[in-house]
């Protein structure tokens, strides 16, 4: 299994649900992200687990709480989001960190609107 | 000014040309990532280099270290082609710093 699923595809909400993303992979990958993609830019990097720790925080908003409950299984809250949160939120895995550099498996995205 | 530039920023060809897109860094970097973004879609590794060059099926991709350089080919470009490409380095293991993508238009 060379995939990375996330759920929902498409999600809807408003300013003051609360909801969450969903990220799983069973390629036995230990590094894990979350990326926030705009319209026609490229993804901007949010979090990334390790080892299934936090090791980098891009300084995202608190309305935005990664968790990461097992090695192949990543989430991504949401509460209390703005209209400009509207976005495509991707995850991606890899097999490691560490000096060497890995390539990246992204998912499909969840395409997120804020109402 | 952009850490990863990337040439052209939009592409229009007919099917069958021969597509280069072009990819400059400034940095000392670990690898060079390509990758393709299909309109809504999610994003696909197409290659990882470090050094030298690569091929699959119709794509290559090279690099030249000390040019802080790497180019995407296409031969025989087909309209399922049409998508937007990414350049992104890394610099140690964990964060890709990327391009703002080319956007390649494939007509029949």
């Amino acid at each position: 299994d060379t995939e990375v699923t996330q759920t929902p595809k498409h999600l809807v909400m408003g300013m003051t649900n609360k909801k969450s993303l969903k990220c799983e992979q069973h390629m036995g990958h230990r590094a894990m992200y979350w990326y926030k993609q705009k319209a026609k830019k490229p993804p901007e990097l949010m979090f990334v687990y390790s080892y299934e720790k936090l090791s980098i925080n891009e300084s995202v908003p608190s309305r935005f709480s990664p968790e990461c409950p097992n090695s192949s299984l990543l989430n991504l809250h949401l509460h209390a989001l703005q209209p400009e949160d509207s976005a495509l939120y991707l995850c991606a895995s890899s097999p490691g960190t560490g000096a060497i550099p890995y390539e990246q498996y992204f998912g499909p995205g969840t395409r997120l609107t804020v109402t | 000014k952009n850490e990863v530039e990337q040439s052209p920023q939009n592409l229009t060809a007919q099917e069958g040309e021969f597509i280069t897109i072009n990819c400059s860094y400034s940095v000392g970097i670990s690898a060079l990532h390509w990758l393709q973004q299909h309109p809504g879609g999610g994003i696909v590794s197409l290659f990882m280099l470090s050094s030298g060059k690569k091929k699959h099926g119709r794509l290559i991709a090279t690099i030249n270290i000390q040019e802080k350089h790497s180019s995407l080919h296409i031969t025989a470009s087909h309209p399922r082609d049409s998508a937007v490409y990414i350049c992104a380095y890394q610099r140690g293991a964990q964060k890709l710093v990327f391009g703002q993508g080319t956007r390649l238009t494939i007509n029949p």
